[in-house]
């Protein structure tokens, strides 16, 4: 039990389909993160809200579109993906996003893109 | 820039032996340094963390890591390793992006596997 749920566990969608992954944090956190492991390369990080407010966009392309809706939840909408976009995608949490705070991962949502 | 290089990308160990799993960062101040643990389809776990203080830090499962700044490097450590270790490592470093706001740069992981 860590805390951060993800869901679904496995999505498989065409590339003209719109999906969306859902993350829910029930450590009353103010911070929440999404991030791609891709295999062979480091965990890349999308997007960073605070209060549910964003802060951090890593140059993501717009096919991802997140919303935090309150400091509970996540989500991440996906439209038109790419093969290359299939990976696992992780959501975390933290206190806050100040320097130092240490993050919760949920167990990720498999992605696969046809 | 942060940066964190993992060398080893996979460490076959016996179960019952030791463990020293390599990490190295750069960053310009002094950091804040993290081991997670990734078992198969599972997400990250904190090991331990090093902020300040005692360069030898102790964690979960029978972990430790050394802080050494000189070498620039957080090696985790394990005195007996037991097949429920076999799973991916991955060092991480604070890192700020703005103000007091800051995140995680993390290595490429290490894959362990446990021979009986």
């Amino acid at each position: 039990e860590t805390g951060v749920t993800q869901t679904p566990r496995h999505l498989v969608m065409g590339m003209t389909n719109k999906k969306s992954l859902k993350c829910e944090q029930h450590l009353g956190h103010n911070a929440m993160y999404w991030y791609k492991q891709s295999a062979k390369k480091p965990l890349e990080l999308m997007f960073v809200y605070s209060l549910e407010e964003r802060v951090e966009n890593n140059s993501v392309p717009s096919r991802f579109s997140p919303e935090c809706p309150n400091s509970s939840h996540l989500f991440l909408h996906l439209h038109t993906l790419q093969p290359e976009d299939s990976a696992l995608y992780l959501c975390a949490s933290s206190q806050d996003e100040t320097y130092g705070n240490i993050q919760y991962f949920g167990a990720g949502t498999r992605l696969s893109v046809l | 820039a942060q940066s964190v290089t993992q060398p080893d990308i996979h460490i076959t160990v016996s179960e019952g032996a030791s463990l020293e799993l390599r990490c190295n960062y750069s960053y310009g101040a002094t950091p804040y340094l993290f081991w997670y643990v990734q078992s198969p389809g599972q997400g990250l776990q904190l090991l331990l963390k090093y902020f300040s203080g005692d360069t030898l830090v102790q964690g979960i499962k029978g972990f430790e890591a050394e802080f050494k700044r000189s070498q620039s490097s957080f090696n985790l450590r394990k005195p007996s390793v037991h097949w429920s270790d076999a799973a991916e490592y991955f060092c991480a470093v604070g890192a700020f992006y703005g103000g007091s706001q800051g995140n995680l740069i993390f290595g490429k992981g290490t894959k362990l596997s446990v021979k009986p």
